[in-house]
C-alpha cells in the first residue's frame, strides 16, 4: 500500500488565484511528520514546508499553508497567489519517527500557472 | 545552500559497467541518503547513512551499494549497471530542525 497518495498528475491555474494540492498519507506510527518539496524545470529539489503530527496549528511558511487533517490523513498544500514562478512538479513526503529518518515521497504533482 | 556536491551531473555509461557517484557535503551531518527519481514514481529511497562506515539499504537497494569512509563523502556504486538504473539521483542530508531533507542538485545517468 502507498504510504503517501497525491491523486492529481496535473494542476492548472491562473495567477493570483489560490491552488490546493492533495496529500493523504498513511501510518500507524504516532509520531510523524509530513513535509512538501518544490522541483522546478531545473530540477533541484526545494523543502517548501513541515508539519509535525503534534502540531496543533497548521504550518505556514509565505504564501505556502499546509492544510493538516490528522483524521482523515491529509496533508494538503495550499499556494496563495500563485505566481508564474509556482510551475513545477510538487511532492508531498513522510517521515515515520519509529521507521528511522529517511522520507517517504509520493509521486508528485505538476502545478501550471498561467497568465 | 545546504553545501551538498554531486558527482559527476550528468554521465552516460554502457551496460556491466561499473558506475560511481559521489556525495560531498561540507555541513558535517550524521544523516546522508542516495535517492532515485523516475517519472510516476517520485524519489524513492535507495540507501542512507547514519554515519561512517554506518548504512543501511533502502526500499530500491538491489543492485547498489554505497560506502561511507568520511563524514563529508558517501558514495553509490552500480557494481554492474543496467539500463533499468537510467534514472536521475538525489543526493540528499538531513537538517536539524524538523529533520528535513536538504538535496544536492541531482545525477544525470543514462545506462545504454
Amino acid at each position: 500500500a502507498q504510504k503517501i497518495t497525491q491523486t492529481q498528475p496535473g494542476m492548472f491555474v491562473q495567477e493570483k488565484e489560490a491552488v490546493t494540492l492533495d496529500c493523504t498519507y498513511d501510518t500507524s506510527d504516532p509520531s510523524y511528520g509530513l513535509f512538501w518539496y518544490k522541483q522546478p524545470s531545473s530540477g533541484e529539489m526545494i523543502f517548501l514546508i513541515y508539519q509535525g503530527s503534534y502540531d496543533q496549528q497548521n504550518a505556514t511558511e509565505g504564501r505556502y499553508s499546509l492544510n493538516f487533517q490528522k483524521a482523515r490523513k491529509s496533508a494538503n498544500l495550499v499556494i496563495s497567489a500563485s505566481q508564474l514562478g509556482d510551475s513545477a512538479m510538487y511532492f508531498c513526503a513522510m517521515r515515520e519517527m519509529q521507521a528511522g529518518t529517511a522520507l517517504i515521497f509520493g509521486k508528485g504533482t505538476t502545478l501550471s500557472v498561467s497568465s | 545552500d545546504a553545501g551538498i556536491t554531486q558527482s559527476p551531473r550528468h554521465k552516460v555509461t554502457e551496460t556491466g559497467t561499473p558506475v560511481t557517484l559521489r556525495c560531498h557535503q561540507t555541513e558535517n551531518h550524521r544523516y546522508m541518503y542516495w535517492y532515485r527519481q523516475d517519472p510516476g514514481h517520485g524519489l524513492r529511497l535507495i540507501h542512507y547513512s547514519y554515519g561512517v562506515k554506518d548504512t543501511d539499504k533502502g526500499e530500491v537497494s538491489d543492485g547498489y551499494s554505497v560506502s561511507r569512509s568520511k563524514t563529508e563523502d558517501f558514495l553509490l556504486t552500480l557494481e554492474s549497471a543496467t539500463s533499468s538504473q537510467t534514472s536521475v539521483y538525489f543526493c540528499a542530508i538531513r537538517g536539524l530542525a524538523d529533520g528535513e531533507l536538504f538535496f544536492g542538485e541531482g545525477s544525470r545517468l543514462t545506462v545504454l
